[in-house]
């Protein structure tokens, strides 16, 4: 596609539920990553993949959250048993050897997870 | 471990006026400096990097020179116009492995006709 690609926009749940957020990758790059970003702040990273492999997921901040990219494209990021402490911008952003150079990231829109 | 340190905002000047957004850093190696900036509304998107130090990075009238000597990456523009009104980051990255990004806090510009 033309950029990455999230959804949904917004999304809003009740504490307690699990949510799952998308994001399409730009067509062809290889390394995927996720942030989370709250109020006033930069963003945080969360997990990065190379392909389809988590390469480095250290930045997860308990086992409620989880995330997947089986075939090496999609990658969805899933979280169990929400807090209202969850509730951030939860970016995606892609990269590639190419083009700008393996450390240059593109960024998604974001999606807005509200727990109440 | 890294980090990245900006000026508080908003920063709030008039069109054509002078901009300069302090970021300085704490690295164990040799990052690679970026200014990231977010339209209201927007996603985050690149505005210029640096890979090594006295290299100079410049997008769309913005500069910012990598200081290796005083850690810094500051970010200036000559003349600011209304629709540089955003929300500017300063990151930066290992130039090995993962490239995995550490963010400052972001300053907010807000430009004035």
């Amino acid at each position: 596609g033309a950029g990455v690609s999230q959804t949904p926009s917004n999304k809003v749940t009740e504490k307690g539920k699990y949510v799952e957020l998308r994001c399409d990758p730009i067509s062809g790059h290889t390394a995927l990553y996720w942030y989370r970003q709250s109020l006033g702040q930069g963003p945080e990273f969360l997990i990065y993949f190379q392909g389809t492999g988590a390469a480095d997921d250290s930045g997860l901040p308990n086992d409620r959250f989880f995330a997947v990219r089986p075939e090496g494209s999609v990658s969805t990021l899933k979280i169990q048993r929400t807090e209202r402490g969850d509730s951030a911008v939860y970016l995606c952003a892609s990269s590639s050897p190419g083009g700008g150079g393996p450390d240059t990231q593109y960024f998604g829109p974001g999606t807005r997870l509200t727990v109440l | 471990g890294d980090s990245v340190t900006q000026m508080e905002g908003p920063v709030t000047l008039s069109e054509e006026a002078f901009l300069t957004i302090n970021c300085t850093y704490t690295a164990t190696g040799y990052p690679s400096l970026f200014w990231y900036v977010q339209y209201p509304g927007e996603g985050l998107q690149l505005l210029l990097k640096a890979t090594k130090a006295d290299d100079k990075g410049s997008n769309k009238g913005f500069e910012a020179t990598y200081r290796k000597e005083t850690t810094s990456f500051h970010l200036e523009k000559g003349s600011v116009q209304v629709s540089d009104s955003a929300v500017y980051f300063c990151a930066l990255s290992d130039q090995g492995g993962s490239y995995i990004p550490t963010f400052g806090r972001g300053t907010s510009l807000i430009v004035h006709p």
